[in-house]
Protein backbone atom coordinates (compact mmCIF):
# COMPACT_ATOMS: atom_id res chain seq x y z
CA UNK A 1 0.00 0.00 0.00
CA UNK A 2 1.13 3.90 -0.81
CA UNK A 3 1.69 5.00 2.62
CA UNK A 4 3.61 6.79 5.55
CA UNK A 5 4.63 4.37 8.02
CA UNK A 6 6.58 4.64 11.12
CA UNK A 7 8.01 2.21 13.40
CA UNK A 8 7.45 1.94 16.48
CA UNK A 9 3.49 2.56 16.87
CA UNK A 10 4.52 2.64 20.80
CA UNK A 11 7.70 3.41 22.46
CA UNK A 12 7.66 2.38 26.26
CA UNK A 13 11.12 3.67 27.99
CA UNK A 14 13.02 5.07 30.98
CA UNK A 15 14.47 8.50 31.54
CA UNK A 16 18.06 8.56 30.21
CA UNK A 17 17.45 6.01 27.48
CA UNK A 18 18.41 6.86 23.67
CA UNK A 19 15.62 5.95 21.32
CA UNK A 20 15.13 5.87 17.59
CA UNK A 21 11.77 6.41 15.69
CA UNK A 22 11.86 5.71 11.53
CA UNK A 23 9.51 6.46 8.75
CA UNK A 24 9.49 5.44 5.27
CA UNK A 25 6.82 7.05 2.48
CA UNK A 26 6.37 5.47 -1.05
CA UNK A 27 4.78 8.21 -2.10
CA UNK A 28 7.78 9.46 -4.36
CA UNK A 29 7.53 13.09 -1.61
CA UNK A 30 10.03 15.23 -1.67
CA UNK A 31 9.11 16.60 1.07
CA UNK A 32 9.25 15.07 5.29
CA UNK A 33 8.61 16.48 8.44
CA UNK A 34 8.27 15.64 11.97
CA UNK A 35 5.85 16.71 14.37
CA UNK A 36 5.05 16.22 18.38
CA UNK A 37 1.34 16.40 19.47
CA UNK A 38 0.75 16.82 22.71
CA UNK A 39 -1.99 15.23 25.04
CA UNK A 40 -4.03 17.84 24.40
CA UNK A 41 -3.77 17.03 20.45
CA UNK A 42 -1.70 20.63 19.72
CA UNK A 43 0.84 19.98 16.97
CA UNK A 44 3.99 21.64 16.61
CA UNK A 45 6.45 20.91 13.86
CA UNK A 46 9.88 19.66 14.58
CA UNK A 47 11.80 19.68 11.47
CA UNK A 48 11.34 19.07 7.77
CA UNK A 49 13.70 18.00 5.06
CA UNK A 50 13.54 18.40 1.26
CA UNK A 51 15.51 16.31 -0.80
CA UNK A 52 17.40 14.93 1.80
CA UNK A 53 18.60 19.07 2.98
CA UNK A 54 17.07 20.11 6.54
CA UNK A 55 14.87 23.14 5.75
CA UNK A 56 12.79 23.39 9.19
CA UNK A 57 14.90 23.30 12.49
CA UNK A 58 12.36 24.78 15.12
CA UNK A 59 13.15 25.43 18.37
CA UNK A 60 14.15 21.68 19.85
CA UNK A 61 16.07 20.59 22.58
CA UNK A 62 19.45 19.46 20.89
CA UNK A 63 18.70 15.78 21.93
CA UNK A 64 16.62 15.47 19.27
CA UNK A 65 18.28 14.86 15.93
CA UNK A 66 16.89 13.98 12.81
CA UNK A 67 18.14 12.14 9.95
CA UNK A 68 17.23 11.65 6.53
CA UNK A 69 19.63 8.89 4.26
CA UNK A 70 17.19 9.30 1.36
CA UNK A 71 14.23 11.09 -0.21
CA UNK A 72 12.13 8.29 0.79
CA UNK A 73 13.27 8.21 4.52
CA UNK A 74 13.00 10.46 7.60
CA UNK A 75 14.64 9.38 11.43
CA UNK A 76 14.22 10.89 14.61
CA UNK A 77 16.69 10.08 17.57
CA UNK A 78 16.03 11.32 21.03
CA UNK A 79 18.98 11.01 23.49
CA UNK A 80 18.75 11.37 27.10
CA UNK A 81 15.19 11.07 26.98
CA UNK A 82 13.27 13.12 29.90
CA UNK A 83 9.99 12.71 30.97
CA UNK A 84 8.34 15.77 28.87
CA UNK A 85 9.64 14.01 25.74
CA UNK A 86 6.25 12.22 26.51
CA UNK A 87 3.42 12.33 23.26
CA UNK A 88 2.98 10.83 20.21
CA UNK A 89 5.35 11.77 17.37
CA UNK A 90 4.04 12.26 13.78
CA UNK A 91 6.03 11.64 10.18
CA UNK A 92 3.79 13.48 7.27
CA UNK A 93 5.34 13.72 3.64
CA UNK A 94 4.32 16.46 0.62
CA UNK A 95 5.27 16.82 -2.76
CA UNK A 96 6.79 20.46 -3.41
CA UNK A 97 7.07 23.03 -6.06
CA UNK A 98 10.36 24.34 -6.15
CA UNK A 99 9.58 27.31 -3.48
CA UNK A 100 7.83 25.09 -1.18
CA UNK A 101 4.26 22.47 -0.20
CA UNK A 102 1.52 25.75 -1.08
CA UNK A 103 -0.85 23.94 -2.40
CA UNK A 104 -0.21 20.50 -1.27
CA UNK A 105 -1.86 18.76 1.81
CA UNK A 106 0.37 16.42 3.81
CA UNK A 107 -0.02 12.67 4.11
CA UNK A 108 1.05 11.52 7.52
CA UNK A 109 1.82 8.28 9.44
CA UNK A 110 -0.24 6.69 11.84
CA UNK A 111 2.38 8.38 15.03
CA UNK A 112 4.64 6.46 17.33
CA UNK A 113 3.33 7.22 21.30
CA UNK A 114 6.59 7.44 23.64
CA UNK A 115 5.85 7.16 26.82
CA UNK A 116 9.22 7.92 29.12
CA UNK A 117 8.42 6.76 32.62
CA UNK B 1 3.10 36.08 11.67
CA UNK B 2 0.94 33.47 10.43
CA UNK B 3 -2.05 32.35 12.24
CA UNK B 4 -5.16 29.78 12.75
CA UNK B 5 -7.99 30.12 15.28
CA UNK B 6 -10.51 27.58 15.50
CA UNK B 7 -13.44 27.10 18.07
CA UNK B 8 -13.22 25.53 21.13
CA UNK B 9 -14.13 22.31 21.43
CA UNK B 10 -15.63 19.87 22.31
CA UNK B 11 -18.54 20.04 19.69
CA UNK B 12 -21.24 17.23 20.94
CA UNK B 13 -23.91 16.83 18.71
CA UNK B 14 -26.55 14.04 18.00
CA UNK B 15 -26.65 12.15 14.38
CA UNK B 16 -27.64 13.71 11.40
CA UNK B 17 -27.47 17.44 13.08
CA UNK B 18 -25.75 20.10 11.37
CA UNK B 19 -22.31 20.92 11.60
CA UNK B 20 -20.29 23.97 11.78
CA UNK B 21 -16.93 24.47 12.79
CA UNK B 22 -15.30 28.04 12.64
CA UNK B 23 -11.63 28.69 11.60
CA UNK B 24 -10.29 32.13 10.67
CA UNK B 25 -7.11 32.78 9.57
CA UNK B 26 -4.52 35.80 9.50
CA UNK B 27 -1.89 35.67 7.14
CA UNK B 28 0.24 37.46 4.40
CA UNK B 29 -0.38 36.87 1.14
CA UNK B 30 -2.59 34.57 -0.18
CA UNK B 31 -2.57 31.50 2.01
CA UNK B 32 -3.71 27.96 0.90
CA UNK B 33 -6.32 26.50 3.28
CA UNK B 34 -6.88 23.12 4.57
CA UNK B 35 -8.88 20.95 6.95
CA UNK B 36 -7.68 17.81 8.35
CA UNK B 37 -9.35 15.20 10.26
CA UNK B 38 -7.65 12.52 12.99
CA UNK B 39 -9.69 9.65 14.17
CA UNK B 40 -8.97 7.94 17.57
CA UNK B 41 -5.55 6.43 17.45
CA UNK B 42 -4.84 7.61 14.04
CA UNK B 43 -2.40 10.19 12.01
CA UNK B 44 -4.52 13.29 10.46
CA UNK B 45 -5.87 13.03 7.10
CA UNK B 46 -6.13 15.49 4.57
CA UNK B 47 -9.96 16.25 4.70
CA UNK B 48 -10.58 18.76 2.44
CA UNK B 49 -8.36 21.93 0.77
CA UNK B 50 -8.95 25.30 -1.28
CA UNK B 51 -6.50 27.24 -2.37
CA UNK B 52 -7.91 30.83 -3.08
CA UNK B 53 -10.23 33.00 -2.25
CA UNK B 54 -13.95 31.90 -3.24
CA UNK B 55 -12.85 28.25 -4.00
CA UNK B 56 -14.90 25.35 -2.52
CA UNK B 57 -13.68 22.36 -1.15
CA UNK B 58 -15.49 19.29 -0.67
CA UNK B 59 -15.31 15.30 0.69
CA UNK B 60 -17.15 12.74 2.01
CA UNK B 61 -20.06 15.41 2.59
CA UNK B 62 -17.97 18.31 4.15
CA UNK B 63 -17.44 21.75 2.43
CA UNK B 64 -15.70 24.72 3.15
CA UNK B 65 -15.42 28.07 1.19
CA UNK B 66 -12.17 30.04 1.42
CA UNK B 67 -13.67 33.51 2.49
CA UNK B 68 -11.18 35.97 1.63
CA UNK B 69 -13.30 39.23 2.40
CA UNK B 70 -13.59 37.53 6.32
CA UNK B 71 -10.52 35.54 6.36
CA UNK B 72 -12.70 32.69 6.77
CA UNK B 73 -12.97 28.78 6.34
CA UNK B 74 -15.46 27.11 8.28
CA UNK B 75 -16.27 23.44 8.38
CA UNK B 76 -19.91 22.23 7.53
CA UNK B 77 -21.94 19.14 7.74
CA UNK B 78 -25.46 18.83 6.35
CA UNK B 79 -26.31 15.13 8.42
CA UNK B 80 -23.80 14.29 10.56
CA UNK B 81 -23.04 10.59 11.67
CA UNK B 82 -21.43 8.87 14.53
CA UNK B 83 -18.47 7.84 12.51
CA UNK B 84 -17.53 11.71 12.35
CA UNK B 85 -16.82 11.75 15.46
CA UNK B 86 -13.00 13.00 15.63
CA UNK B 87 -10.86 15.78 16.02
CA UNK B 88 -10.77 18.71 12.92
CA UNK B 89 -7.94 20.98 12.38
CA UNK B 90 -8.22 23.75 10.28
CA UNK B 91 -4.56 24.60 8.57
CA UNK B 92 -2.44 27.30 6.54
CA UNK B 93 0.26 27.23 4.09
CA UNK B 94 1.22 30.73 3.03
CA UNK B 95 4.26 29.92 0.78
CA UNK B 96 7.72 27.81 1.76
CA UNK B 97 7.67 24.49 3.27
CA UNK B 98 5.42 25.19 6.90
CA UNK B 99 1.96 24.55 7.44
CA UNK B 100 0.64 26.40 10.15
CA UNK B 101 -2.21 24.03 12.10
CA UNK B 102 -5.00 25.37 14.57
CA UNK B 103 -5.64 23.93 17.92
CA UNK B 104 -7.96 21.19 17.03
CA UNK B 105 -11.55 21.27 17.73
CA UNK B 106 -13.07 17.87 19.05
CA UNK B 107 -16.44 16.73 17.43
CA UNK B 108 -18.48 13.93 19.51
CA UNK B 109 -21.68 12.60 17.68
CA UNK B 110 -24.37 10.67 19.92
CA UNK B 111 -26.46 7.63 18.55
Amino acid sequence: DTAVSQTPKYLVTQMGNDKSIKCEQNLGHDTMYWYKQDSKKFLKIMFSYNNKELIINETVPNRFSPKSPDKAHLNLHINSLELGDSAVYFCASSPSSGTGTYNYGYTFGSGTRLTVV
Amino acid sequence: GDSVTQMEGPVTLSEEAFLTINCTYTATGYPSLFWYVQYPGEGLQLLLKATKADDKGSNKGFEATYRKETTSFHLEKGSVQVSDSAVYFCALSAGGFKTIFGAGTRLFVKA
